[in-house]
């Protein structure tokens, strides 16, 4: 299996510029997650889906952030307009979903983002 | 809601052991995960622990304690590859979601 996919893996962009970040979760994996890290706060959860269906968007930042996954084996998160304090890196994680306790999230390499 | 803490820095001799604490507050707990991660790299799961106890894989140890909101991650025979951080994380019930620390950065010396 090829793992989690993100694209583009680097993103510099201008204040300002919507900025669109891709994921493509392992295939059979029935939940997604959207992460953030940065110095500051660390690794933080965005977003989660489960069958494509959004479960938990308690930690977007605000309405300039949206998450959308209209298929099984797609999801974005778009950032419009983008803020220099947007800069971090976004990780998209899957997991099975079998069993609550015990599933194990696999990490995409991370898209690093850089608002000027 | 969530508190995790986690030594911010720690420094190690190649060939020795070294323990990494995690201490944690949690409304419902549901099991605790350690994740390694190099510069630069994503997470990569290391360790799974929800019963009290040891859970041994390796050079690399989980230890659980549910009743003092408490583990650790035990790294023995240390190389110069196991240079990176550890970030412990916390599933609550009826959540899957991970909260993680801000992570142990490890470094290990010859």
């Amino acid at each position: 299996d090829a793992g989690v996919i993100q694209s583009p893996r680097h993103e510099v962009t201008e204040m300002g510029q919507e900025v669109t970040l891709r994921c493509k979760p392992i295939s059979g994996h029935d939940y997604l997650f959207w992460y953030r890290q940065t110095m500051m706060r660390g690794l933080e959860l965005l977003i989660y889906f489960n069958n494509n269906v959004p479960i938990d968007d308690s930690g977007m930042p605000e309405d300039r952030f949206s998450a959308k996954m209209p298929n099984a084996s797609f999801s974005t998160l778009k950032i419009q307009p983008s803020e220099p304090r947007d800069s971090a890196v976004y990780f998209c994680a899957s997991s099975p979903g079998r069993d609550p306790g015990s599933d194990i999230q696999y990490f995409g390499a991370g898209t690093r983002l850089s608002v000027l | 809601g969530q508190n995790i803490d986690q030594p911010t820095e720690m420094t190690a001799t190649e060939g020795a052991i070294v323990q990494i604490n995690c201490t944690y507050q949690t409304s419902g707990f549901n099991g605790l995960f350690w994740y390694q991660q190099h510069a630069g790299e994503a997470p990569t799961f290391l360790s799974y622990n929800v019963l009290d106890g040891l859970e041994e894989k390796g050079r690399f140890s989980s230890f659980l304690s549910r009743s003092k909101g408490y583990s650790y991650l035990l790294l023995k025979e240390l190389q110069m590859k196991d240079s990176a951080s550890y970030l412990c994380a916390v599933k609550d019930t009826g959540r899957r979601a991970l909260t993680f620390g801000s992570g142990t950065r490890l470094q290990v010396q010859p």
